[in-house]
């Protein structure tokens, strides 16, 4: 079983700054299936990242992601008052427990 | 646009019974593999069962094998969620979610389920 452990739990942060978020993984897997959603409160939860390095129809160029192995990273570059949320990252069927990105 | 809209939530006794749907708009969804994905209040997402683009493959989490049987209606452009032997750990948000290129690239609103007498 494949278990995705996300760091930190939060991240506090001002608007401008730079978050790194972190997404670990319990085995090597595939870049091919791993993916980062942004959910805030009350709403479904948005595709940022797929393939651990593409970004998502729609979605600024701020937004990065990288990796490999069972290490993989999300970058948001110059934090948008929009971008305080819950961050999930995703291999395959399962999620991790999120991050949340907090002002 | 693509659109996916969930309904069928609601209050339910435990050990009851509710059926869940999900109806696509603006893709091919009868090409489409689809999932359902739930979320407990305030906590995170777990993925819960899937169904290919023909109904033929079908996969579920363990804590739900058993009790949830996922279909889908290509003519109606459906999907649905049969939900039996509910607990109050079922109780959460519960989106469909259409598969992409290795991600869920389309998500419903959700729809509420809560397990309680």
């Amino acid at each position: 079983e494949i278990v995705l452990t996300q760091s930190p739990g939060t991240l506090s942060l001002s608007p401008g700054e730079r978050a790194t978020l972190s997404c670990r993984v319990s085995q090597s897997v595939s870049t091919t299936y791993l993916a980062w959603y942004q959910q805030k409160p009350g709403q479904a939860p948005r595709l940022l990242i797929y393939g651990a390095s593409n970004r998502a129809t729609g979605i600024p160029d701020r937004f990065s992601g990288s990796g490999s192995g069972t290490d993989f990273t999300l970058t948001i570059n110059r934090l948008e008052p929009e971008d305080f949320a819950v961050y999930y990252c995703q291999q395959a069927w399962t999620f991790g427990q999120g991050t949340k990105v907090e002002i | 646009e693509v659109q996916l809209v969930e309904s069928g939530g609601g209050l339910v006794q435990p050990g009851g019974s509710l059926r869940l749907s999900c109806v696509g708009s603006g893709f091919t969804f009868s090409t489409s593999g689809l999932n359902w994905v739930r979320q407990a209040p305030g906590k995170g997402l777990e993925w819960v069962a899937y169904i290919s683009s023909s109904g033929s493959t079908i996969y579920y989490t363990d804590s739900v094998k058993g009790r949830f049987t996922i279909s889908r209606d290509n003519a109606k452009n459906a999907m649905y969620l049969a939900m039996n032997s509910l607990g109050a750990e079922d109780t959460a948000v519960y989106y469909c979610a259409r598969d992409g290129v290795g991600a869920f690239h389309h998500w419903g609103q959700g729809t509420l389920v809560t397990v309680s007498s």
